[in-house]
This record gives C-alpha cells, sequence and structure tokens, in this order.
C-alpha cells in the first residue's frame, strides 16, 4: 500500500522567513515518483515538481528546494525568504511504479505574515 | 492554451438526487483523472481513464458512482441517490499520456454540497 504523510497541519511564518515542509512515504515499489503541488486559495492545484526514485540529487528552482532521501523515505521542500504569496496548502503526493494514481497527504497549510 | 476545465463550478442539490459533473480535459492529454477532495484533506483518487476506457476505478466509493469518456476527451462523473457524505470538491486531471511520471494538470474543481 502506498502511503504519504505530511505531519505538520499549519506553519505560520512571518515573511522571509525559511521554512521547511516535511513529507514521509511508504511505498513497497522498487520505482516511484514524488510530486509536490501547492494549493492556492482559489483552488486550483498547481504542480511543483516531480522526482523519480532513481534521482536522489536535490533541486532548487528560484527559492524553493527539495531534499529527497530514500533512505529516509523523505521528500522535504523548503521555500527560502518566504513571500506572502506562497500562502497556500502544499501536498506531497507519490505515483507507484504501476498506474497512475496519485496518493496524497493531507497537506501543509503555510501562512506567511508580512 | 486552455487548461482543464470543470462545470458547473458549484453544484447543490437534495440528498437522494442524481448528479453529473463535467470534465474538458486539455486538448490532445489521452488521460483523464477524476479525484474527491474533503475540506482538510488531501484528494482522494477515484478513477482514471486512458483514452475512452476506464483503466483504473478502484477508487470509486460504492455502486453510486459511475464515470464515462466516452469519445476519449470529455468526461462525466455521475452519482446516483446522492448522500450528505457525497459533499467534496471534485477535482479533474489530465495528462499527455498514462505514465506514472506525467504531470496531472488540474481543473479548478466542482464543489459539490448535498443538502
Amino acid at each position: 500500500a502506498q502511503k504519504v504523510t505530511q505531519a505538520q497541519t499549519e506553519i505560520s511564518v512571518v515573511e522571509k522567513e525559511d521554512v521547511t515542509l516535511d513529507c514521509v512515504y511508504e511505498t513497497r515499489d522498487t520505482t516511484y515518483y514524488l510530486f509536490w503541488y501547492k494549493q492556492p486559495p482559489s483552488g486550483e492545484l498547481v504542480f511543483l515538481i516531480r522526482r523519480n526514485s532513481f534521482d536522489e540529487q536535490n533541486e532548487i528552482s528560484g527559492r524553493y528546494s527539495w531534499n529527497f532521501q530514500k533512505s529516509t523515505s523523505s521528500f522535504n521542500f523548503t521555500i527560502t525568504a518566504s513571500q506572502v504569496v506562497d500562502s497556500a496548502v502544499y501536498f506531497c503526493a507519490l505515483s507507484p511504479q504501476y498506474g497512475n494514481k496519485l496518493v496524497f497527504g493531507a497537506g501543509t497549510i503555510l501562512r506567511v505574515k508580512s | 492554451g486552455a487548461g482543464v476545465s470543470q462545470t458547473p463550478s458549484n453544484k447543490v442539490t437534495e440528498k437522494g438526487k442524481y448528479v453529473e459533473l463535467r470534465c474538458d480535459p486539455i486538448s490532445g492529454h489521452t488521460a483523464l483523472y477524476w479525484y474527491r477532495q474533503s475540506l482538510g484533506q488531501g484528494p482522494e483518487f477515484l478513477i482514471y481513464f486512458q483514452g475512452t476506457g476506464a483503466a483504473d476505478d478502484s477508487g470509486l466509493p460504492n455502486d453510486r458512482f459511475f464515470a464515462v469518456r466516452p469519445e476519449g476527451s470529455v468526461s462525466t462523473l455521475k452519482i446516483q441517490r446522492t448522500e450528505r457524505g457525497d459533499s467534496a470538491v471534485y477535482l479533474c486531471a489530465s495528462s499527455a499520456t498514462a505514465y506514472p511520471n506525467n504531470e496531472q494538470f488540474f481543473g479548478p474543481g466542482t464543489r459539490l454540497t448535498v443538502l
């Protein structure tokens, strides 16, 4: 069975602070894919990143960075110098080796205050 | 280009009624997915189509739920004898192919309220 756990229900930070959103996953597949999506107040899920299980290189995109550690089954997301526009619900998701259904975590609400 | 669209954006119905929710995927996308998102939760998979056929319907909660995609483009999610527990946001997504590493593009959702 596939499972994604986002233990942080809600995080509040002040603008310009760095913040890390945790994601832990469970799967028996040897090949799988991990995703992060952002859901702003408007409601539409926005794709942020995809990683496959063979690629443990960390990735940086502007103020966003992702740390994939297979040894701890974690795929954490860091926002550097947070901005008010980063306020949203962030979802981590897992796609199995076969089949396309995304298994989502419960999400982390991020509130960035000015 | 146009993204995934869903109609209606909001649907209020009474317990026991039948509803249809429509999804228009991105043009050319062969895979289409339905998810359900309850308040404070992540989306839960319902069903996905590869072309016209349902490749995986393991997430449909019971036989009151049914989905079709007759021409391999637009899809309709049908719910019979609605119950209050069916109230949620129903999300549709599409991807270019059915490979599991493909990005799924989501629509704005249909908020279903069953009174």
